[in-house]
């Protein structure tokens, strides 16, 4: 089975903090995604990565940058937290490029509180 | 920009009971749409994928249909029972993400 984790499930920060999300995925995935998922709003896409130190930029960039200096990992920066950034954090991956009609794999989430 | 709306945002029925859900998206140009299901505080379960040149996919009590000329997906869940309760989503993969629609949060009651 695909396996993508997240590194935290809960996270409390505090305003001007640097946060850090981690997620992992176990199954030699080329594309990993983050979306950000609040009450009325739904599902947003904030970054994705096609490669190795490939970045795009998805709908609503701004406050975050993303890493990714190995295949299985992606990670998600908020430089300076602000109480907007309050949400839930969903990393995806999938194994191809798009238009290969491949399912894309999520993992639990992590909702982070900005106090 | 593809927009993808789902109707209705809540439902509640009675175990038993078949139902569906709405999807709707703005444009056609899709390589595949999927259903997912989210529990409470959870991540993203996927139910079902169709590709474009599909009508439609199964999966047990689960049916969804696809009609990309008219942007429009269906998913029907037979003989609903009270573990269906969830948040359904709708997601339309026109390039590299997908576009979400904002669910169809079900409860099915004993």
């Amino acid at each position: 089975d695909v396996k993508v984790t997240q590194s935290s499930r809960y996270l409390v920060k505090r305003t001007g903090e640097k946060v850090f999300l981690e997620c992992v995925q176990d199954m030699d995935h080329e594309n990993m995604f983050w979306y950000r998922q609040d009450p009325g709003l739904g599902l947003r896409l904030i970054y994705f990565s096609y490669d190795v130190k490939m970045k795009e930029k998805g709908d609503i960039p701004e406050g975050y940058s993303v890493s990714r200096e190995k295949k299985e990992r992606f990670s998600l920066i908020l430089e300076s937290a602000s109480t907007n950034q309050t949400s839930m954090y969903l990393c995806a991956s999938s194994p191809s490029p798009a238009g290969s009609g491949n399912t894309q794999y999520f993992g639990p989430g992590t909702r982070l509180t900005v106090l | 920009k593809q927009e993808v709306t789902q109707i209705p945002a809540a439902l509640s029925v009675p175990e038993g009971e078949n139902l569906v859900l709405n999807c709707s998206f703005t444009d056609s140009a899709i390589y595949n749409l999927q259903w997912f299901r989210q529990d409470p505080g959870k991540g993203l379960t996927s139910l079902l994928l169709i590709q474009s040149s599909q009508r439609e996919q199964t999966s047990g009590r689960l049916n969804a249909s696809l009609d990309k000329s008219s942007g429009r997906s269906t998913l029907y869940i037979a003989a609903s029972q009270p573990g269906d309760s969830a948040t359904y989503l709708c997601a339309v993969n026109s390039g590299y993400a997908l576009n979400f629609g904002k669910g169809t949060s079900l409860l099915v009651t004993p």
